[in-house]
Formats: C-alpha cells, structure tokens, sequence
C-alpha cells in the first residue's frame, strides 16, 4: 500500500530555517516525480516544488532561492530544506507523488500535511 | 506563469443535481490538466488527469472535458459525500498553477 507521511512542520521565528520530511512506503520515491504541495489556512492550493526521478528540479517563484527539494534514497523520504522563512510561508504542507517516471499528469497520492507556522 | 481561472468559486446545489465546474487557462495547455477534490481537514484527491482520463477507483458520475484554454470538471449526480472544494491544476509548463478552487455547497 502506498503511504506517504509528511513530518518536521512546527513554529519557527521569521528568518529561521526548517527542514521537513516525507516518508514513503509502498514504492520507491527515486523511480517517481515528487511534488510539494502548501495550502495557508483558509486559502487555495499552492504548487512549490517538483523533483524527478532523474534528480532535475523546479520551483515555484515565491520560494526559488530559498527552498530546496531533494531525496534520501537511503530512506526512501523526500525532503525540502526552507530557508529565510516568511510569515507567507506560513501553511499546511503536503508531498505528493506523481505515478509516472517520466512525466506528471496529476498527483494520485499524498501525505497528511504537516502545518509550518512562520512568525516573529 | 499560466493563470488558471475557476468559475464559479461556490456553487449551492441539491443532491441529485448535476453540477459543471469550468477552468479557463491563460494560454493553450493542450490537454494537461487535472481535477482534484478537497475535503476540509484533508489531502487532494485526484479525480481526473489529463483533462478527460478517470483516476482509477474514481465513480465514473465524475467527468472532465476540454483542451486548450477550456475545461469543465462535471459530476453527474451529486451526492452528500460529493459536497467539497474542487481544484484544477496545469501541467503544461512550470510553474505548475492551480485554480482557485470551487466550493460546491448544499442547497
């Protein structure tokens, strides 16, 4: 069964830094696109970050220069490094998993979200 | 970036009803479009993909049409449990966008 558990979100000052994880069971996050996904609270969806299974990597805008989208093969988890955090930044994230190798076409599964507060 | 224009933004319908929800792109995207339905509290759920494509384990009263700029996401007979915020989103060019969403309520 494909299972996908985000964690690392929590509260952290404006300017800080923050790293969350998530964690796939079920199939191989390398042999997938894998996508980072943020709602803020009361808002619409956010697309943030993709990263394919060949290691290329895009970002949305808002948060080129400061996030980082990779993998830890070793654990089968995908992560993203945020640095320079803003009080906009503030939002529920969520990983998500494209099911193909070699394109995306939507995102048929997806983690719980972990909620990351930024404030001063 | 490709705009994606969702209308109308809520919707009030009874059960029964058949609903349309329309997404405009601000340029052709071909067909690289998907639907998903959001719950509160919850993840996305994918419903449709490449415009027109059923996500598998999805109930067929779920249908999407379009290409272009154009797409409608249509469910045929709505349901209490149908009751959810639908979004649209592109896949035609980074950086992926998303529709504003659509809130479809109870009448």
């Amino acid at each position: 069964e494909v299972q996908l558990v985000e964690s690392g979100g929590g509260l952290v000052q404006i300017g800080g830094s923050l790293r969350l994880s998530c964690a796939a069971s079920g199939f191989t996050v390398s042999s997938n696109y894998m996508t980072w996904v943020r709602q803020a609270p009361g808002k619409g969806l956010e697309w943030v970050s993709i990263i394919y299974s060949g290691g290329s990597t895009y970002y949305a805008d808002s948060v080129k220069g400061r996030f980082t989208i990779s993998r830890d093969d070793s654990k089968n988890t995908l992560l993203l490094q945020m640095n320079s955090l803003r009080a906009e930044d503030t939002a529920v994230y969520y990983c998500a998993r494209s099911p193909n190798w070699n394109y995306v076409s939507g995102f048929d599964y997806w983690g719980q979200g972990t909620l990351l507060t930024v404030s001063s | 970036a490709i705009q994606l224009t969702q209308s109308p933004s809520s919707l009030s319908a009874s059960v029964g009803d058949r609903v349309t929800i329309s997404c405009r792109a601000s340029q052709d995207i071909g067909s690289a479009l998907a639907w998903y339905q959001q719950k509160p509290g919850k993840a996305p759920k994918l419903l449709i993909y490449d415009a027109s494509s059923l996500q598998s384990g999805v109930p067929s009263k779920f249908s999407g049409s379009g290409s272009g700029t154009d797409f409608t996401l249509t469910i045929s007979s709505l349901q209490p449990e149908d009751f959810a915020t639908y979004y649209c989103q592109q896949f035609n060019s980074y950086p992926l966008t998303f529709g504003g969403g659509t809130k479809v309520e109870i009448k």
